[in-house]
């Protein structure tokens, strides 16, 4: 089945404790793109990548990293979590480009306390 | 970065009426998409528009590219219980962002019987 997998799909931490997010898709897609979903702000972009070994900045890249090492995985780390970091996180996968149909995985619940 | 303002930002409608929402930016954008996201789930992709003045429909749905390149439009017609949502235009390549997508607020639609 062709889908897009976010592990963990519920997380609460604290302050400045390093975590990943990961992100695995298995259809082969070259984009992949992190979002945060907040109440009021709609969907933000956090990152996103074109292919293997190339990542760029979204809309709101602050305190939030990348890598695609890998076609299929494109991991989202907080180095130092703060508490405005707390949102719904989305990772997305598409053919090419952000316009071909963005596969959404189920999303991850982060809270920083 | 780009920011794209959506209205109205909540409906309540009965069954059977049809529904208007629209989205503008500031800025000229290259491609508009149109995605819904049922509660829990993430957004999946309804219409994508690729050129100024283009209209498209998927079934009851259909939305138009602005002329301007600056707005869209998504209707609904004869609503039914599983419009029930929140529906998010985005627009890619804006100006210097050829591949990043930025998205709207959000409209939440909800049906009544």
């Amino acid at each position: 089945e062709a889908q897009v997998t976010q592990n963990p799909r519920y997380l609460i931490t604290v302050t400045g404790k390093k975590l990943t997010v990961t992100c695995s898709q298995n259809m082969n897609h070259e984009y992949m793109s992190w979002y945060r979903q907040d109440p009021g702000l709609g969907l933000r972009q956090i990152y996103y990548s074109m292919n293997v070994e190339v990542t760029d900045k979204g809309d709101v890249p602050e305190g939030y990293k990348v890598s695609r090492k890998e076609k299929r995985n494109f991991p989202l780390i907080l180095e130092s979590p703060s508490p405005n970091q707390t949102s719904l996180y989305f990772c997305a996968s598409s053919l090419a480009r952000p316009t071909d149909t963005q596969y959404f995985g189920p999303g991850t619940r982060l809270t920083v306390l | 970065g780009q920011q794209l303002n959506q209205s109205p930002q909540s409906m309540f409608i009965q069954e059977g009426e049809d529904v208007s929402m629209n989205c503008t930016s500031s800025s000229i954008f290259n491609t508009w998409l149109w995605y819904k996201q049922d509660p829990g789930e993430g957004p999946v992709l309804l219409i994508a528009l690729y050129k100024a003045g283009e209209l498209t429909s998927n079934g009851r749905l259909t939305a138009q590219f602005g002329i301007t390149r600056k707005d869209s439009f998504l209707n609904i017609s004869a609503s039914i219980p599983s419009d029930v949502g929140i529906y998010f235009c985005a627009g890619e390549g804006g100006t210097g962002t050829a591949s990043k997508l930025t998205f709207g607020t959000g409209t939440r639609l909800q049906v009544t019987l």
